[in-house]
């Protein structure tokens, strides 16, 4: 594997479910980054780890909780979403804080 | 805080034919860098090319170029030789010296052959 990776690409999940989106880099970056992008709005930044800290977290709902276990993973852990939630969920890495961002697939939520 | 704006919420061109897309951005700071990310239908947000504002020289990526206008807070990206390759989603985004990245609304290029 190369680059950033997602998994998984597509889920569909009830508002009571419980699931959660990885994202791998195999860049050697130190900082990854959550995005969510819905239908007709810019991208907007979640979360961003850099050297596995949260050094930004913006104003997202308690339901997304995300992890940095290394500099290599990233997970999203999703609980009780909203429909309104649904949308492409992208992870990104850089070399660091700074530098420039470089995007995995995404994954296609879909929230019943 | 910063925005960036685009414009043209959808832009088409013939193959081998010339395209400009327009950004503009707000910004009070001096030192940041501008992106253009392209989103084909796969999804995978790709960098198409990077500026840094303390460059007066615009970056070239081979039939991908910007026209930097720094006084006016322009970041045009122009696509010479257009392909079919090159439709998909074409996003501007303004990085801050402390890193964070803000992204426009999207243009949609569509490439007729």
């Amino acid at each position: 594997e190369t680059g950033v990776t997602q998994t998984p690409r597509h889920l569909v999940m009830g508002m009571t479910n419980k699931k959660s989106l990885k994202c791998e880099q195999h860049l050697g970056h130190n900082a990854m980054y959550w995005y969510k992008q819905s239908a007709k709005k810019p991208l907007e930044l979640m979360f961003v780890y850099s050297l596995e800290e949260r050094v930004e977290n913006n104003s997202v709902p308690s339901r997304f909780s995300p992890e940095c276990p290394n500099s290599s993973h990233l997970f999203l852990h999703l609980h009780t979403l909203q429909p309104e939630d649904s949308a492409l969920y992208l992870c990104a890495s850089s070399q660091e804080y700074t530098d420039t961002q470089y995007f995995g697939p995404g994954t296609r939520l879909t929230v019943l | 805080a910063q925005t960036v704006t685009q414009s043209q919420p959808e832009m088409s061109v013939q193959e081998a034919e010339t395209v400009t897309l327009s950004c503009t951005y707000d910004t009070s700071e001096s030192d940041y860098y501008l992106f253009w990310y392209k989103q084909p239908p796969s999804r995978q947000m790709i960098l198409v090319i990077r500026q840094e504002a303390y460059k007066q020289q615009n970056a070239t990526e081979n039939r991908f170029s910007v026209n930097f206008q720094k006084a006016a807070k322009s970041f045009s990206l122009k696509i010479s030789d257009s392909q079919l390759g090159d439709a998909a989603m074409y996003f501007c985004a303004y990085r801050s010296s402390y890193g964070k990245l803000t992204f426009g609304q999207g243009t949609i290029l569509t490439v007729h052959p």
